[in-house]
């Protein structure tokens, strides 16, 4: 069966500190995989996703990046954060268009 | 472009209710439907699947049905419970990109 990881599952940092997410996928291969952000009160806003190996497409014009060094991880980055960057994120993959199942979640907050 | 809206935002229950939840989507030619649910910071678990070609699915409790032609989905639970309450966010997907657009959720809560 699938496994996917997140990791850290908190995280406090200063503001302009850098910023490395991982989320990993066991179970298969070749999948669709997603970066999407959950501000408090508010619903989920995909953020980055990537159909293979160093293909990325982002959805949001932002001081966030995406990485796709492997076929099951996917990494967000940032080089310097903003208070507003404080949320929940959450990696999901996906065997097929239409159909997502996520991680855990990385609670993120920006001090 | 797709839109999925989810009404109520919240609802309140007695323990042992069937209740509904409600999901309508503005694009008919949407290929699946899937149903999360969200319990207080965790991740969303996936519910149910209804693909393009079903009608509806069901897990113990749980039936989702998908009406294509009226941009309607529902949530069925029967004999709810406690252990129940949590964000329920439906989510479709149209278009050849393969995302999937989010409703903004309907938050339950389910009284012993």
């Amino acid at each position: 069966s699938q496994t996917i990881h997140q990791w850290p599952a908190t995280l406090v940092q200063p503001v302009g500190s850098p910023l490395s997410l991982e989320c990993t996928v066991e179970g298969t291969s070749n999948p669709n995989l997603y970066w999407y952000r959950q501000a408090a009160g508010r619903g989920l806003q995909l953020l980055f996703y990537s159909v293979g190996i160093g293909q990325i497409s982002s959805e949001v014009p932002q001081n966030l990046s995406a990485s796709r060094p492997q076929d099951r991880q996917f990494i967000l980055s940032s080089k310097k954060l903003l208070l507003s960057d404080s949320g929940f994120y959450l990696c999901a993959w996906s065997p097929k268009f239409h159909e997502q199942y996520f991680g855990p979640g990385t609670r993120l907050t920006v001090t | 472009k797709q839109e999925v809206t989810q009404i109520p935002a919240a609802l309140s229950v007695p323990e042992g209710e069937n209740l509904v939840l409600n999901c309508s989507f503005t694009d008919s030619a949407i290929y699946n439907l899937q149903w999360f649910r969200q319990d207080p910071g965790k991740g969303l678990t996936s519910l149910l699947l209804i693909q393009s070609s079903q009608r509806e699915q069901t897990s113990g409790r749980l039936n989702a049905s998908l009406d294509k032609s009226s941009g309607r989905s529902t949530l069925y639970i029967a004999a709810s419970q406690p252990g129940d309450s949590a964000t329920y966010l439906c989510a479709g997907g149209s278009g050849n990109t393969g995302k999937l657009i989010f409703g903004q959720g309907t938050t339950l809560q389910v009284k012993p």
